[in-house]
């Protein structure tokens, strides 16, 4: 069965460090991937994601994702984070075969000013 | 505005009572989902349907059921809930080339 591991549960970052988050899936075959992000009070929302093609993926608010088939990750990075991103983030994957999202734990992120 | 609605947002009842969660959406989708999140845990799959009168059990089991008599509507009964059923549902919907889910905000339910 597909597994999607978020190795970082908690991290805690000043205002303007760069933030990497990890993300590993087990399937080896054709895979969806997403980040989605939930802000506090909020709804899940889609960050972004990857379908095919270039496997840098740029999403929203500053935020890209790369795709690295060899090693079964998807890591989020953003260079610079701002209070506003403090969230929880979800990675994601869609195998073929599958009818839904296979989701990681999560990781939390909070941002100090 | 296309969107997905959950009502209500947070439930507290006690145990034995009879559930429903409501879960409509205004996407145009097809497929339409039921997750469940329990706190700093992953979502889990709990239902699923392809489209009208089609559902399915999802990889974690669940006593609840669901039904799908309209394409936008996508409710989720328990009929006799119990503190193991505490948990945030989560309802989602999906459509279009990618099928992209799209997520409501969630019933957070307690059952005391």
């Amino acid at each position: 069965a597909q597994s999607v591991s978020q190795h970082n549960h908690h991290v805690i970052l000043s205002e303007a460090a760069s933030l990497e988050l990890g993300c590993n899936y087990s399937y080896g075959g054709t895979v969806n991937l997403f980040w989605y992000v939930q802000y506090p009070g909020q709804h899940l929302q889609l960050l972004l994601k990857y379908f095919s093609g270039d496997p840098l993926v740029k999403g929203i608010k500053g935020f890209e994702a790369e795709f690295i088939k060899s090693k079964f990750s998807f890591n989020l990075r953003k260079p610079s984070v701002q209070w506003s991103d403090t969230a929880e983030y979800f990675c994601a994957v869609k195998d073929t075969g599958r009818r839904a999202l296979t989701f990681g734990s999560g990781t939390r992120l909070q941002v100090q000013p | 505005e296309a969107d997905i609605y959950q009502t209500p947002r947070y439930l507290v009842i006690g145990t034995g009572k009879k559930i429903t969660l409501e879960c409509s959406q205004t996407m145009g989708h097809d497929k339409m989902y039921w997750y469940q999140q329990d706190p700093g845990m992953e979502l889990h799959l709990i239902h699923y349907s392809y489209g009208v009168n089609s559902t399915e059990k999802g990889d974690l089991s669940s006593e609840s059921t669901v039904s799908r008599i309209r394409t936008e509507h996508f409710p989720l009964t328990l009929e006799s809930a119990r503190p193991s059923h505490t948990s945030q549902y989560l309802c989602a919907s999906s459509g279009g080339a990618y099928n992209e889910q799209f997520f409501g905000p969630g019933t957070r339910l307690t059952v005391l």
